[in-house]
């Protein structure tokens, strides 16, 4: 079953405007994170925020907030104020924890453009 | 800065060869991580190691193996390459703290087509 769950393949917005890309997740365990990260053209990715599963309040860095809704399971990256440099691939993922070691589930990512 | 280094950027190589990716960090991290990247999939782990001589099998790792002789380093190898394999590669590392913020950090990915 998927764990991570990313059902926008891409987003157009226009420059200056906010974004939200949804991600849920799926997870038994009472006690995980969850990342974004941000993949631009030339391939490397960027760590963008991250979201522990007992803080009370909402991540935030800059122009990213990450909306945590935990009882919908839901950890959905809003970019406020768009730029065009935000035109990128974005991926969210969960830290999962296995026979002691940690390791980053990912979903499929959403396409986002930033139009001018 | 942490900084993951991998070897190659583009690789061609035919099916049936062996191939070796090599990934190399710079900041003394615990763990390391393989995965591949296909569009519309997201990036699959194939196989992460925690120290040096341990590895653990991710969600794909038929086709893989690793090799960690030392802690920087981190290797995947291609047994015998297949057309299925061509792929994008990255390597991450990270260092461990427990259940807190640790975000993996990666290399620029290696481009492998088999052909």
């Amino acid at each position: 079953a998927q764990k991570i769950t990313q059902t926008q393949p891409g987003m157009f917005v226009q420059e200056k405007e906010a974004v939200t890309l949804d991600c849920t997740y799926d997870t038994s365990d009472p006690s995980y994170g969850l990342f974004w990260y941000k993949q631009p053209s030339s391939g490397e990715m960027i760590f963008l925020i991250y979201q522990g599963s007992y803080d009370q309040q909402n991540a935030t860095e800059g122009r990213y907030s990450l909306n945590f809704q935990k009882a919908r399971k839901s950890a959905n990256l809003v970019i406020s104020a768009s730029q065009l440099g935000d035109s990128a691939m974005y991926f969210c993922a969960m830290r999962e924890e296995i026979q002691g070691a940690q390791k980053l589930v990912f979903g499929q990512g959403t396409r986002l453009t930033i139009n001018p | 800065d942490v900084k993951v280094t991998q070897s190659s950027r583009y690789l061609v190589k035919r099916t049936g060869e062996k191939v070796f990716l090599e990934c190399v960090q710079d900041m003394d991290h615990e763990n390391m991580f393989w995965y591949r990247q296909d569009p519309g999939l997201g990036l699959r782990l194939i196989y992460f190691s925690y120290d040096v001589k341990m590895k653990e099998k991710g969600d794909i790792p038929e086709g893989y193996s690793v090799s960690r002789e030392k802690k920087e380093r981190f290797s995947l190898i291609l047994e015998s390459a297949s057309t299925n394999q061509t792929s994008m590669y990255l390597c991450a590392s990270s260092l461990y703290t427990g259940m807190g913020n640790s975000p993996l950090h990666f290399g620029n990915g290696t481009r492998l087509t088999v052909t």
